[in-house]
């Protein structure tokens, strides 16, 4: 059975620094392209980055450029989100998803998602 | 960027209804979409890809159709555990998601 655990998330102040996690299990991890997404409260979803199943081709929400850094450890099955500079607007639940199929030559839908971690920006 | 538009933002339905939902894409997507579902604090859960494609396990109830810029999806007979939030969703270019479309109880 797929899995996809979050944690990391918490109350920090504006500017300050996160890092989120995600733990994986139940398949080849380092096969599958990953990404997160997160959720305001009482909004949409938004794409946040992106991360090939080697690393080798990182993307970023203009909104979180510059400021938000993706990762992933295979040997640890495990997918990180270091998040500095932190902002009001960057309060919202994020989800660890897994991109659907293996296949790096094009964009896929998330066929699995963890369960969220709330990150609230706040002083 | 691609920007993606849901109707209605809110859609009051009763159990057994037929409901249709659309998602509209600022240019063409050919037919890279996916639909999800999201209860109160849950995550998505993917109901369709490429346009009309039922993820397994999904009840046949539910269906997608459209290209290029517009699509809908349609559940053919609401059913209780059907109440829910629906997101569209393009990854032609990066993803975007439309803004939700709450289904509530009329």
């Amino acid at each position: 059975e797929v899995q996809l655990v979050e944690s990391g998330g918490g109350l920090v102040q504006p500017g300050g620094s996160l890092r989120l996690s995600c733990a994986a299990s139940g398949f080849t991890f380092n096969t599958y392209s990953m990404n997160w997404v997160r959720q305001a409260p009482g909004k949409g979803l938004e794409w946040v980055s992106y991360i090939s199943s080697t690393s080798s081709t990182i993307y970023y929400a203009d909104s979180v450029k510059g400021r938000f850094t993706i990762s992933r450890d295979n040997a640890k099955s495990s997918l990180y989100l270091h998040m500095n500079s932190l902002r009001a607007e960057d309060t919202a639940v994020y989800y660890c998803t897994r991109e659907c199929c293996g296949d790096s030559s094009r964009s896929y839908y998330f066929d699995y998602w963890g369960q969220g971690t709330l990150v609230t920006v706040s002083s | 960027d691609i920007q993606m538009t849901q109707s209605p933002s809110t859609l009051s339905a009763s159990v057994g209804d037929r409901v249709t939902i659309t998602c509209r894409a600022s240019q063409s997507i050919s037919s890279w979409l996916a639909w999800y579902q999201q209860k109160p604090g849950k995550a998505p859960k993917v109901l369709i890809y490429k346009a009309s494609s039922l993820e397994s396990g999904v009840p046949s109830r539910f269906s997608g159709s459209g290209s290029g810029t517009e699509f809908t999806l349609t559940i053919s007979s609401l059913q209780p555990d059907d109440f829910a939030t629906y997101h569209c969703q393009q990854y032609q270019s990066y993803w975007t998601f439309g803004q939700g479309t709450k289904v509530e109880t009329k």
